[in-house]
């Protein structure tokens, strides 16, 4: 079982404002770190896997920061966009050992105000 | 690629009854998950498979659940009986390769349902 923590749960922010939000996981057994946006009423959708120590990943507006030795990673909304407005997850696989699977955090939940 | 496809979009049924929800994985993908949306736990795993055999179960609630996948195309899990605190999204996800941890899940649109 791996304690994966998430925070803020909710954040809400105006059109262009920059944000961040935290996941925190166990930093021992690390193996990756996957991020996944999920608009409401769709499915989840993967934004980024990192598996580095210093890795740092970007599409477009957004991109993510992993420090594996304290265990969190950061993500980064620059400018943010009433399109953003989602719940964001991360999902490191379990520690000890994975054959595939995942464990979700909560969540944080944004919301951008035109 | 038509991507997962779940079937139904959404279920009511009366509480007591069998509920089957289906699921056609993206073709070639070798990894099949099962997970379940709550307000209180938000997403978690039910059970996965690869290559059709079910890995890890210990997520299923209790034994009134069951899930099968006969072959690589096709997967389904049960409720028997239903009871009203099995309302929740249920979702399917498939990914490439059995046991790479870096793959991606792809989601299927997912299963909503209500238990009366």
């Amino acid at each position: 079982i791996l304690n994966v923590e998430q925070s803020p749960q909710s954040l809400h922010v105006q059109e262009g404002d920059s944000t961040n939000f935290t996941c925190s996981f166990p930093s021992s057994n690390f193996y990756a770190l996957h991020w996944y946006r999920w608009e409401t009423a769709k499915s989840p959708e993967a934004l980024f896997v990192m598996t580095l120590n210093g890795d740092e990943k970007k599409k477009g507006r957004i991109s993510a920061t992993l420090n594996t030795k304290e265990g969190y990673s950061y993500l980064y909304i620059k400018g943010s966009q009433p399109e953003d407005s989602a719940t964001y997850l991360c999902a490191p696989p379990p520690a000890g050992g994975s054959q595939g699977n995942l464990i979700f955090g909560k969540g944080t939940k944004l919301s951008v105000k035109p | 690629d038509a991507g997962v496809i779940q079937s139904p979009r959404h279920e009511v049924t009366e509480m007591g009854q069998e509920v089957t929800l289906r699921c056609k994985p993206i073709s070639g993908h070798n990894s099949l998950f099962w997970y379940r949306q709550t307000m209180m736990r938000g997403l978690e795993l039910l059970i996965y498979f690869n290559n059709n055999v079910p890995i890890d179960d210990s997520g299923m609630p209790e034994d009134r659940f069951s899930a099968k996948m006969p072959n690589a195309s096709f997967s389904t899990l049960k409720i028997q009986p239903s009871e009203p605190r099995d309302s929740a999204v249920y979702f399917c996800a498939s990914s490439r390769f059995q046991g790479a941890i870096t793959e991606t899940q792809y989601f299927g649109p997912g299963t909503r349902l209500l238990v009366l």
